[in-house]
């Protein structure tokens, strides 16, 4: 059974830094990774999806990289803002359905 | 930007009392999921629409829950009768390939 693991459950940091968001897998047959964000009582804004055979996608101040060997994928976040303070989700799909985290709550402090 | 509407935002019911929650997924996307988020966890899937045949329902619960998606369009997801541990956020995505658009959930507590 595929499970995923994300490491800090919460994280914060000053405006500006540069940070790292982790998330692990117990099973690399994966056919995408997605990376979300959900604000307080929100729905999930997906961020970055990166398919099996990709290494990395970029978005503005946002870098996923996944290593299917290893089982990681982390998600880096350039230049932190305030408005960046949400929870961080990773989702692996080992079919079409999603299995996800539990999330890495992040604060920004101005 | 086309999006994946919900309603309602938010529901209050008694338990033992039947309770719907309604998805109309981003135009074109065949694919329709529900996921049932419980707070401080990671959504976890219900079920999965492809047209309107169910493709996984293995984590519902079916004496209780129910989904339909007769047209292939909308979708409906039915509570009866709802119990104390249903309080979650339900949410429904949806997808034409591989990435999966969400809205913005339903919020529900069973008093």
């Amino acid at each position: 059974k595929q499970e995923v693991t994300q490491i800090p459950a919460a994280l914060s940091v000053p405006e500006g830094e540069n940070l790292v968001l982790n998330c692990s897998f117990t099973d690399s047959a994966i056919y995408n990774l997605q990376w979300f964000r959900q604000d307080p009582g929100k729905g999930l804004t997906s961020l970055l999806l990166i398919q099996s055979s990709q290494r990395e996608q970029t978005s503005g101040r946002l870098n996923a990289s996944l290593d299917k060997s290893s089982g990681r994928s982390t998600l880096y976040i350039a230049a932190s803002q305030p408005g960046d303070s949400a929870t961080y989700l990773c989702a692996v799909s080992p079919s079409q359905k999603l299995v996800f985290g539990q999330g890495t709550r992040l604060t920004i402090n101005p | 930007e086309a999006e994946v509407a919900q309603s309602p935002r938010y529901k209050i019911t008694e338990k033992s009392q039947a309770v719907a929650f309604w998805c109309d997924p981003i135009s074109g996307h065949a694919t329709l999921y529900w996921y049932r988020q419980i707070l401080g966890q990671g959504p976890e899937l219900l079920v999965q629409f492809q047209d309107e045949s169910v493709v996984d329902d293995s984590q519902l619960p079916k004496d209780r829950f129910s989904a339909e998606r007769l047209k292939g369009v909308d979708s409906t997801l039915k509570i009866q009768p709802a119990e104390l541990g249903d309080s979650a956020m339900y949410l429904c995505a949806s997808s034409q390939r591989d990435e999966q658009y969400f809205g913005p959930g339903t919020r529900l507590t069973v008093t």
